[in-house]
């Protein structure tokens, strides 16, 4: 089975502080992604990547980068965490856009306070 | 932008009765429809999908439907169990760009 992990797996900060969540996949998936889920508003995807080097933009992109280090890793960032951007981010790999099944990781539930 | 819209948001229903999903998209040239399955506390995962060139798909107790002319599309549990109790996700494959865009998500109670 697909894997895909995340770190931390919960994460506390405050408001205008430096946040990294970091996700590693073994399944040679070339697309990554990065979600928030929010309840009423389901999966809205941040950012998300064909492969290493490569990032596109998602549906919510405002207020987050992310870097694609190599096939496997896949990083998102806050530099300056608000409290609107408390979720729950989960990310996916895939082997193809779209049309493929997307392997979710377990998730990372972030707080700033 | 595309959405997708999910129907409804909470749905209790019975053990042993039928609980049905219902989603709408914009885009008439989506050409794939996948069903996600989030237990609490866990990653969603695909449970089944289905592409536009099928009106019907049966998995054991699943069953989708898909009307390209209304531009709907229904997921349909029959008998339900209490394990079947989750928040379901619906998708749409865009054909502009290939992404996936998700419903807001549907919480299933199953009532014993």
């Amino acid at each position: 089975e697909a894997a895909v992990t995340q770190s931390p797996r919960n994460k506390v900060t405050v408001t205008g502080g430096n946040v990294t969540l970091s996700c590693r996949q073994t399944n040679s998936h070339n697309y990554m992604y990065w979600y928030r889920q929010d309840t009423g508003h389901g999966l809205r995807l941040i950012h998300y990547s064909y492969g290493a080097g490569n990032l596109q933009i998602g549906d919510v992109p405002d207020g987050y980068k992310a870097t694609r280090t190599t096939q496997e890793d896949f990083f998102l960032l806050l530099e300056l965490a608000s409290p609107s951007q408390t979720s729950l981010y989960f990310c996916a790999s895939s082997p193809g856009l779209g049309g493929k099944e997307q392997y979710f990781g377990p998730g990372t539930r972030l707080t700033v306070l | 932008g595309e959405q997708v819209e999910q129907l409804p948001s909470i749905l209790r229903v019975q053990e042993g009765s039928s609980a049905s999903i219902n989603c709408s998209y914009e885009d008439s040239a989506s050409n794939y429809f996948p069903w996600y399955k989030q237990e609490p506390g866990e990653n969603p995962k695909l449970i089944i999908d289905i592409r536009s060139n099928m009106e019907r798909k049966q998995i054991q107790e699943l069953i989708v439907l898909l009307d390209k002319k209304a531009k709907r599309f229904s997921l349909h549990i029959t008998d339900t169990q209490p394990g079947d109790s989750a928040m379901y996700f619906c998708a749409a494959r865009l054909r502009s760009n290939y992404q996936l865009i998700w419903g807001s998500g549907t919480k299933l109670i199953i009532k014993p």
